[in-house]
């Protein structure tokens, strides 16, 4: 049973640094083709897909995120960690970790998790 | 990075067939057959109903087809069902990245 569960602050203060981990079971990110990414969601608007991690430690982030986010994995704990610099209230929004299956496709998802930012 | 297009809104009766449209350019939607389809309830996560143009995992109704002619894709639902009332988002490979759908409510009247 493949599943995933996202964790950190449920609220940041506006210009700091917003750490989320994700920590999966059911699947091993040495496999070859799988990763595991971040998409976020704003209350009430669409989804976003923010950054993605390989098994071979390759990464891959949103163009127009690209400067404020790092992504890492510690395979050992089954974890992903996504960095946010320099958070504002547009960065409000529920955070999903989804596996990236071995055919291109985020197949299963966390439960999400709820980041406001405000002062 | 721009998302892909959807229509705001699309509503059926019970029983009826709609269809959902997602564009994009040839640089996603059109170059990869990397397109999947999202089902959404309020307050859950997004669970996966289509993926790869037209494949269903396990356990996805039928009911549930996917489609796509040059840089639109297409996911159907036949037989529509209260239970469909949600939101439909595609999703496509974009040459090492991944882009998002604009988002489509689905009413059953």
């Amino acid at each position: 049973q493949i599943t995933l569960k996202e964790s950190g602050p449920t609220l940041v203060k506006p210009t700091q640094t917003l750490t989320l981990t994700c920590t999966f079971s059911g699947f091993s990110l040495t496999t070859s083709g799988v990763g595991v990414g971040w998409i976020r969601q704003p209350p009430g608007k669409a989804l976003e897909w923010l950054a993605l991690i390989y098994w071979d430690d390759d990464h891959r982030y949103n163009p127009s995120l690209k400067n404020r986010l790092t992504i890492t994995k510690d395979t050992s704990k089954s974890q992903v960690v996504l960095t946010m610099t320099s958070v504002s209230p547009l960065d409000t929004a529920t955070y999903y970790c989804a596996r990236r299956s071995i055919s291109l496709v985020h197949d299963y998802w966390g439960q999400g998790t709820l980041v406001t930012v405000s002062s | 990075q721009s998302a892909l297009t959807q229509p705001a809104s699309v509503s059926g009766s019970p029983g009826q067939s709609i269809t959902i449209s997602c564009t994009g350019t040839n640089s996603d939607v059109g170059g990869y057959n990397y397109v999947s389809w999202y089902q959404q309830y309020p307050g859950e996560a997004p669970k996966l109903i289509i993926y790869d143009v037209i494949y269903r995992p396990s356990g996805v109704s039928s009911r549930f087809s996917g489609s796509k002619s040059g840089n639109t894709a297409s996911l159907t639902i036949s037989g529509l069902q209260a239970e469909d009332e949600a939101d439909y988002y595609c999703s496509s490979y974009r040459s090492t990245l991944y882009v998002f759908g604009t988002g489509t409510k689905v009413t059953v009247l």
